[in-house]
């Protein structure tokens, strides 16, 4: 089946420094990949849709000059949290979109963010 | 705008089967369900999902009212490794609706 990698599955970073999550499709090509943000207790939140070769799409109240998101190639979209500080500090989910509605999607393990 | 509603929570007996409910009146015509789980720490992981036709795999069955303002997921016999959050999710046009989550706990 469809398989998305995603690294790291856990970062610490001082408040104030960049930290990059890769999400790989590793099995098909995903033109459509989503990032999410899941905060305890809580459903998973769209923070942005990316689309390979172009600009990514935010949610509303998500700051893209924030949340970075590059979606170069068909297997590769990476989210970078620039100047982090700890209310950043969260669980990252990937997401890719399959082929066709057929598919579904795919979901990355998550990246467990902790700015201190 | 579509949404999808769950229990909170629901508990099972181990080897029972479970019947995991999802309300979604505003459905339209084109959306898919789709349920996925998961486990603390983890990403979602695909269970199934169907569009207006019930839908069977190795994992659950969905069971979709004819009027699709309603969908049942079907664990046929329950196991501890089963005990999860379980999202019902709408797909309108790629967009996806998020349910809040059904924390399914499994008795032994």
């Amino acid at each position: 089946g469809a398989v998305v990698s995603q690294h790291p599955s856990r970062v610490i970073c001082k408040s104030g420094t960049s930290v990059k999550i890769e999400c790989r499709s590793l099995d098909f090509q995903a033109t459509t990949m989503f990032w999410y943000r899941q905060f305890p207790k809580q459903s998973l939140m769209l923070m942005a849709t990316s689309n390979e070769g172009s600009k990514a799409t935010y949610e509303q109240g998500v700051e893209k000059d924030k949340f970075l998101i590059n979606h170069a190639s068909l297997t590769l979209s990476t989210l970078t949290v620039t100047s982090a500080h700890p209310e950043d500090s969260s669980f990252y989910i990937c997401s890719a979109r399959g082929p066709d509605r057929g598919f579904g999607y795919t979901f990355g393990s998550g990246t467990r963010l902790t700015v201190v | 705008d579509a949404k999808t509603t769950q229990p909170n929570s629901m508990e099972s007996n181990e080897e029972e089967p479970v019947h995991l409910p999802c309300n979604h009146s505003t459905i339209s015509g084109t959306d898919y369900i789709h349920w996925y789980r998961q486990l603390p720490s983890q990403g979602p992981e695909y269970v199934i999902h169907g569009l207006t036709s019930n839908v069977n795999n190795r994992m659950a069955s969905l069971a979709i009212a004819e009027d699709r303002k309603s969908s049942t997921l079907i664990l046929h016999r329950a196991t501890l490794r089963d005990a999860a959050v379980y999202y019902c999710i709408l797909d309108s046009n790629y967009q996806l609706i998020w349910g809040a989550g059904t924390k399914l706990i499994i008795k032994p």
